[in-house]
C-alpha cells in the first residue's frame, strides 16, 4: 500500500527471468498512472503509462496492468537485464481540472537483476 | 536538447544558511515541479508553477519559497537551512494536458545541511 517506511521492497532476479513489480495506489479518482526507473544518481525516467480507461498496456519488454477494482497497478519486465537494476516508482495523477500535472508517487521497488 | 537542466549537483550547507537551486527547461512546458526525495523514500511535491509568474504549494513546502519569472526557469529558495532540508531534489516539467501526462525530471540536487 502507501505505508511510508525506511526501506523499500526488494526484488531480486536472475537475467533472463520476468519481472512483476506491484503498486497499490492511493487515489480512486487517479486517471493516469506512470511508471518510473531511476537509476543510481540519477532522475526518475518514464518507462511507460496508462490511463483508467485502459486495463492493459504494453511497451518495449514491459506491460502495464491496471485493477482499478482495488486499486493496483503492476509493472511487467520481460527478459530481465543488468541494466534493468534500478529503483522502481508508481505515480499516480488526475488529469483535468485542477491537478495541473501533479504526480503523487508510490514508496518504490528496488530491482536487482543477478548476470 | 537538453530537457530540464539542475544546478548545483551537490551542495553542503550548514545550519541557517540560505541557497538557490537553479532548474531550467527547454521544453516550453508551462507546468513545472520541484520534488525532494529522502533516503528510501518517494519523491514528495514541495511547489509547482502552472506558468510564468504562477506558483502554489505542494505537500510539503515549509521551508523553501520559489518564483517563476520566466517559463524556462524555476528556481527554489532555501533562507534558513536546516538538517531536516537534507535530501535530493529533483525539478521537473511537464506540458499542460487536460489528458494527464509525463513530467521530465532533470539530474538532481543532493543536499547536506550540517
Amino acid at each position: 500500500g502507501e505505508s511510508v517506511g525506511l526501506h523499500l521492497p526488494t526484488l531480486s532476479v536472475q537475467e533472463g527471468d520476468n519481472s512483476i513489480i506491484n503498486c497499490a495506489y492511493s487515489n480512486s479518482a487517479s486517471d493516469y498512472f506512470i511508471w518510473y526507473k531511476q537509476e543510481s544518481g540519477k532522475g526518475p525516467q518514464f518507462i511507460i503509462d496508462i490511463r483508467s480507461n485502459m486495463d492493459k498496456r504494453q511497451g518495449q519488454r514491459v506491460t502495464v496492468l491496471l485493477n482499478k477494482t482495488v486499486k493496483h497497478l503492476s509493472l511487467q519486465i520481460a527478459a530481465t537485464q543488468p541494466g534493468d537494476s534500478a529503483v522502481y516508482f508508481c505515480a499516480e495523477n488526475i488529469s483535468g481540472g485542477t491537478s495541473y500535472g501533479k504526480l503523487t508517487f508510490g514508496q518504490g521497488t528496488i530491482l536487482t537483476v543477478h548476470p | 536538447n537538453a530537457g530540464v537542466t539542475q544546478t548545483p549537483k551537490f551542495r553542503i550547507l550548514k545550519i541557517g544558511q540560505s541557497m538557490t537551486l537553479q532548474c531550467a527547461q527547454d521544453m516550453n512546458h508551462n507546468y513545472m515541479y520541484w520534488y525532494r526525495q529522502d533516503p528510501g523514500m518517494g519523491l514528495k511535491l514541495i511547489y509547482y508553477s502552472v506558468g510564468a509568474g504562477i506558483t502554489d504549494k505542494g505537500e510539503v513546502p515549509n521551508g523553501y519559497n520559489v518564483s517563476r519569472s520566466t517559463t524556462e526557469d524555476f528556481p527554489l529558495r532555501l533562507e534558513l537551512a536546516a538538517p531536516s532540508q537534507t535530501s535530493v531534489y529533483f525539478c521537473a516539467s511537464s506540458y499542460s494536458s487536460k489528458g494527464g501526462t509525463e513530467a521530465f525530471f532533470g539530474q538532481g540536487t543532493r543536499l547536506t545541511v550540517v
